[in-house]
C-alpha cells in the first residue's frame, strides 16, 4: 500500500526566507510519481511540482524545487524567497505508475504562514 | 483560467436527498477523477474514469455514488441518499493523457452541505 506523511502540521517562515516542507512516502511500487499541490485559503488545488521516481536530476519550477531522497523515500518541497502569497496548505501526493489512470494518494498536508 | 470547471461551487441539501455535481473541462481530456476532501483532512480519492468507464474507486465510492459523462463532455458525480458525513468539498480533476509525469489538474471544487 502506499502512503505519503507530511509531519509538520504548520510552519511559519519570513518573508523573502526559505522554506523546507517534509514529506516521506512508502511504496513497493518501482515507479512512481511525487506531487505537491498548493490551496489556499479560497478552496482550489493548484499543481506546484512533479518529481519521477527515476529522474536523475531533483526537478525545480521557478520558487519552487524538491529536494528529492530516493534511498531515503523523501520527497520535501523547498519554496524560495517566501512571499506572503505562498500562505497556503501545501499537499504532497504520490502516483503509482502500475496503472495508466493512476490515482493520487495524499499527504496530510502542511499549513505555511509567511510572515511581514 | 482553469482547465476545469466545476458546477454548483456550493450545495446545499437535505439529508436523504439526491445530488450531481458537475464537471466540465475545457478541452478534450482522456482521464476524470473525483476526490473529496472533508474540511480540515486531507484530499481522498473517489473514482478514477478513462475509456467512458471506471478503471478504479476507493472503498469510500460504495453503491451510494455514481459517475458518468452522459455527453462526452460533462463529467457528473451522483451521490443518492446523502448522509449528514458526506459533507465535504468534492472536487474533480482532469489528466489530458497517459504519461506518467503529467499532472492532474483539479477544478475549483464543489462544496456539498448536508443538513
Amino acid at each position: 500500500a502506499q502512503k505519503i506523511t507530511q509531519t509538520q502540521p504548520g510552519m511559519f517562515v519570513q518573508e523573502k526566507e526559505a522554506v523546507t516542507l517534509d514529506c516521506t512516502y512508502d511504496t513497493s511500487d518501482p515507479s512512481y510519481g511525487l506531487f505537491w499541490y498548493k490551496q489556499p485559503s479560497s478552496g482550489e488545488m493548484i499543481f506546484l511540482i512533479y518529481q519521477g521516481s527515476y529522474d536523475q536530476q531533483n526537478a525545480t519550477e521557478g520558487r519552487y524545487s524538491l529536494n528529492f531522497q530516493k534511498a531515503r523515500k523523501s520527497a520535501n518541497l523547498v519554496i524560495s524567497a517566501s512571499q506572503l502569497g505562498d500562505s497556503a496548505m501545501y499537499f504532497c501526493a504520490m502516483r503509482a505508475f502500475y496503472n495508466q489512470g493512476g490515482k493520487l494518494i495524499f499527504g496530510q498536508g502542511t499549513e505555511l504562514s509567511v510572515k511581514p | 483560467e482553469p482547465e476545469v470547471t466545476q458546477t454548483p461551487s456550493h450545495q446545499v441539501t437535505q439529508m436523504g436527498q439526491e445530488v450531481i455535481l458537475r464537471c466540465v473541462p475545457i478541452s478534450n481530456h482522456l482521464y476524470f477523477y473525483w476526490y473529496r476532501q472533508i474540511l480540515g483532512q486531507k484530499v481522498e480519492f473517489l473514482v478514477s474514469f478513462y475509456n467512458n468507464e471506471i478503471s478504479e474507486k476507493s472503498e469510500i465510492f460504495d453503491d451510494q455514488f455514481s459517475v458518468e459523462r452522459p455527453d462526452g463532455s460533462n463529467f457528473t458525480l451522483k451521490i443518492r441518499s446523502t448522509k449528514l458525513e458526506d459533507s465535504a468539498m468534492y472536487f474533480c480533476a482532469i489528466k489530458q493523457g497517459a504519461t506518467s509525469n503529467q499532472p492532474q489538474h483539479f477544478g475549483d471544487g464543489t462544496r456539498l452541505s448536508i443538513l
